[in-house]
């Protein structure tokens, strides 16, 4: 089946404890990224990756990390985990940026205290 | 930076009745897509259209694209309890590589 495999679904830390968010896809998709979701604030890009080793910023890239070392991987690291990251964070991925549809993952609620 | 803005924020119809949702946008755009969030999951593709489409259809959806007024509307038909979810705009626009999501519209469907 195809799919976008978020771990773990939720998760509670508290300040300053680095943690990683896996994302793997089984589609063969270039393109990845990471998004954010807060209450009246939509969704917000993080970082994406249009390729193996080719991340760029999103729109909130500050606090958080992101490598792509293989294709099918995009986890995302927050090295010093602060209370302005609690959030709900989703990766997706799509053949292309644009013109293709997005496949998204379940999301990985955040909680840091 | 620029989005799509869903209205209304919030939608309530009863189960059977037709339910219509708008995106408006800022700048002229290369394509815009629709889709799906039940609550708290992962965002669904509806459908994308593309800026020399008018209209697209797809099972109960139908979407419409003025370009002259910048904006696009979902129609769902004969909705359904199982409707009830947010549902967001994407666009994308020329030169810029990235899909920006508007804030959504809660659709409730009552039984």
């Amino acid at each position: 089946e195809a799919q976008v495999t978020q771990n773990p679904r939720y998760l509670i830390t508290v300040t300053g404890k680095k943690l990683t968010v896996t994302c793997s896809q089984n589609m063969n998709h270039e393109y990845m990224s990471w998004y954010r979701q807060d209450p009246g604030l939509g969704l917000r890009q993080i970082y994406y990756s249009m390729n193996v080793e080719v991340t760029d910023k999103g729109d909130v890239p500050e606090g958080y990390k992101v490598s792509r070392k293989e294709k099918r991987n995009f986890p995302l690291i927050l090295e010093s985990p602060s209370p302005n990251q609690t959030s709900l964070y989703f990766c997706a991925s799509s053949l292309w940026p644009t013109n293709s549809p997005l496949h998204f993952g379940n999301g990985t609620r955040l909680t840091v205290t | 930076s620029q989005q799509g803005e869903e209205d209304p924020q919030a939608l309530s119809i009863q189960e059977g009745e037709n339910a219509t949702m708008n995106c408006s946008y800022k700048t002229s755009i290369n394509n815009l897509q629709w889709y799906r969030q039940n609550s708290g999951r992962g965002l669904v593709h509806l459908i994308l259209i593309r800026s020399n489409e008018r209209e697209k259809h797809s099972g109960r959806l139908r979407v419409t694209l003025d370009t002259s007024k910048k904006s696009s509307s979902l129609l769902i038909t004969a909705s359904r309890a199982a409707d009830t979810a947010s549902y967001f705009c994407a666009t994308d626009y020329f030169g810029n590589e990235k899909l920006t999501f508007g804030t959504g519209t809660r659709l409730t469907i009552i039984p």
